[in-house]
């Protein structure tokens, strides 16, 4: 069974500063897709970036980007320019690549961005 | 725009009277998902739909029961809401090899 871990329940940061989420997984599959979901408070789920385990290659997207460590496990959001939306509940989520199997989320990280 | 919608936004019942939550896309996705996250925790699966295939999660209590009349629509019943299951609902839905799933705005569930 694959497992998400996300070892800091609440960070904060700066406005314009920039942070680091962590995030580990466990699996034993070789092929699949890692996703960090942002859900504001009270407010829909939204697909922050997506990292397929094929590519070596960081994804990015705009002030967002991952580094992900295929041999560690390890699967890190950075939020650069940070800013107050940002402020959110972050989830780590996996799913193999397999077509219809459900995401396994980690249980999250609450990210304050301060003014 | 293409989208995941789910009715009512807010919902409040009272306990053991049934309750039916909604959910529609204009994705035209095959695979569609039912969540129950409760406060500051993470999503956690109720059943999912692929196509017309429901698959059931172990641990989802009987309380709970789905439908999926066709592709654009997916139903959540539950049939004697308890205060536990007061919590927001999240339908998702995805693509095969998309594997990128697009969540709705949630329905806040409150029993009384």
């Amino acid at each position: 069974a694959q497992t998400v871990t996300q070892s800091q329940p609440e960070m904060s940061v700066q406005e314009a500063e920039t942070v680091t989420l962590s995030c580990t997984y466990d699996t034993s599959e070789s092929n699949y897709y890692l996703f960090w979901y942002k859900q504001p408070p009270s407010r829909q789920m939204i697909l922050v970036i997506r990292q397929e385990a094929y590519k070596q290659q960081n994804a990015t997207e705009n002030r967002f980007s991952v580094n992900f460590q295929k041999a560690a496990k390890s699967f890190s959001l950075k939020i650069s320019d940070s800013q107050l939306g940002d402020t959110a509940m972050y989830f780590c989520a996996f799913v193999r690549f397999s077509g219809n199997t459900p995401l396994v989320f980690g249980k999250g990280t609450r990210l304050s961005v301060i003014a | 725009d293409a989208m995941v919608i789910q009715n009512p936004r807010y919902q409040v019942t009272q306990f053991g009277k049934p309750v039916t939550l909604s959910c529609s896309q204009t994705l035209n996705h095959n695979v569609m998902y039912w969540y129950q996250q409760k406060s500051s925790q993470a999503p956690k699966l109720l059943f999912h739909y692929y196509d017309k295939d429901f698959n059931n999660e172990a641990d989802t209590p009987d309380n709970f029961q789905s439908r999926r009349p066709n592709t654009s629509f997916c139903f959540l019943d539950i049939r004697s809401p308890g205060l536990g299951d007061a919590a927001m609902y999240l339908c998702a839905t995805s693509s095969p090899g998309a594997e990128t799933q697009y969540f709705g705005p949630g329905t806040r569930l409150l029993v009384l």
